[in-house]
């Protein structure tokens, strides 16, 4: 099975950059995602991390660590519009493609 | 546009009664999932289908079904509501390309059982 844990809330200031960490015991390893989901609203997909190392999408920025089961997710310049719930999902070894996901974190941007 | 739209988006039921959520992806997808969000426990797989006739129980499939009959639905059936049944529900579609093949979300349906 999948144990994802993941801080359950962040405030962070706007124009800050905010670091969301996410780690995860699992019997195989096949990718990890990121979502941002605005309160009310679906899931949207972010980013995806199957190799070690950071992969970067303009502000947004993922990182991965297969050896210490260790992800984070990196948001620069933060606006008001990033308040929302960040959720690390893993997805199921052996060519599958069902994900478990954490139970998010959910991030409150300052003025 | 390629869309995954969910119906109602709004259910109130009682006790007891048979409730089906409605699930439909324009995306031609293989992959489709349902999930239940709840406070505290995040997304939780309700049941999963890789294509036609083909369905899978996942972490909490109990008093749920599904039925996959072609590609572009995947309705879920509550066999007799439970409160405990009261939730937020999505569904979700993918491709198996090989790719990151992220899931695309469906709007939600929000499922009160009095």
């Amino acid at each position: 099975g999948q144990n994802i844990d993941q801080p359950t809330e962040m405030t962070a200031t706007e124009g800050a950059i905010v670091q969301i960490n996410c780690t995860y015991q699992t019997s195989g390893f096949n990718g990890l995602f990121w979502y941002q989901q605005h309160a009310g609203e679906a899931p949207t997909f972010l980013s995806y991390n199957v190799l070690d190392g950071l992969e970067e999408k303009g502000r947004f920025s993922s990182f991965l660590s297969r050896s210490k089961g260790y992800s984070y997710l990196l948001l620069k310049e933060l606006q008001m519009k990033d308040s929302a719930s960040y959720l690390c999902a893993v997805r199921d070894p052996g060519g599958y493609q069902k994900v478990t996901f954490g139970t998010g974190t959910k991030l409150q941007v300052i003025p | 546009d390629a869309e995954i739209t969910q119906s109602p988006r709004h259910k109130i039921t009682e006790t007891g009664r048979q409730v089906t959520l409605a699930c439909h992806q324009t995306w031609n997808h293989n992959n489709m999932f349902w999930y239940r969000q709840d406070l505290g426990h995040g997304l939780r797989l309700i049941h999963y289908s890789y294509g036609v006739q083909d369905t899978n129980k996942g972490e909490v499939s109990d008093g749920y079904s599904v039925s996959r009959s072609n590609t572009e639905d995947l309705p879920l059936t509550l066999e007799s509501a439970a409160s405990s049944q009261t939730s937020v529900y999505f569904c979700a579609s993918s491709e198996s390309a090989g790719g990151p093949d992220e899931q695309f979300f469906g709007p939600g349906t929000r499922l009160t059982v009095l």
